[in-house]
């Protein structure tokens, strides 16, 4: 079993719309998560993160976390064509650091 | 917020030549520095983890006299691809703990620098 998974996608959706990104995780042991936005040759870029359930909101980006299902997901409200790009979310332990596989997210004009 | 500089972003040469990438935190002492590789529409693969002066540490499969990395320095980490060769064509991504408020619990990551071996 991967320590976390998230569906690759990709997923395509109209400007405006709300978008949402998933990642199921194994491990129950404290830890941080994280989401990252990765576009087409670049290194990802933070985008939140968190260690404690519930909502944390930063502009048009909501990460929510359940630890009791150990569920983590990132929301985009009003979407744009330049949030376009592959969406990773991660988690830690300590020091080890475990990726999802991305999300391909595409925004039409 | 944390930023961490990566060079050079992008790198062309020959099979056969030595290639230095750096890493380097620019407003933060880094903890622990993170090296990546990246194959196209694929997902990260951890390379290696360094702590300033001390030897880095690999993950199985890769090839530490190949893939030889330095951490001099809270702020800088260098990989140096050895006698490469095109097989080691890829996107190299750095990335640090210590930058954001979580201290070592969030990786800050680099602007990655694609390998392109002829």
């Amino acid at each position: 079993q991967k320590e976390v998974e998230q569906d690759p996608g990709p997923l395509s959706v109209p400007e405006g719309a709300i978008v949402s990104l998933n990642c199921t995780y194994s491990n129950s042991a404290f830890q941080y998560f994280m989401w990252y936005r990765q576009y087409s040759r670049k290194g990802p870029e933070l985008l939140m993160y968190t260690y404690s359930s519930g909502n944390k909101e930063d502009g048009r980006f909501t990460a929510q976390v359940d630890k009791s299902s150990k569920y983590i997901s990132l929301f985009i409200r009003d979407s744009q064509p330049s949030d376009s790009a592959t969406y990773l979310c991660a988690r830690n332990t300590g020091n080890q650091f475990y990726f999802g596989t991305g999300t391909s997210l595409t925004v039409i004009p | 917020g944390a930023v961490v500089s990566q060079h050079p972003s992008r790198v062309i040469c020959k099979s056969g030549t030595s290639v230095k990438i750096e890493c380097r935190s620019l407003d933060f002492q880094a903890t622990t520095m993170f090296w990546y590789r990246q194959f196209p529409k694929q997902s990260l693969m951890l390379m290696a983890t360094s702590n300033e002066g001390s030897k880095a540490t690999y993950e199985q499969g890769v090839e530490k006299d190949k893939f030889l990395i330095n951490h001099a320095s809270l702020t800088l980490s260098t990989l140096t691809v050895t006698s490469a060769h095109p097989e080691d064509s890829s996107f190299y991504i750095c990335s640090a703990t210590g930058g954001e408020g979580s201290g070592a619990n969030v990786l800050t990551f680099g602007a990655g620098s694609r390998l392109t071996v002829l």
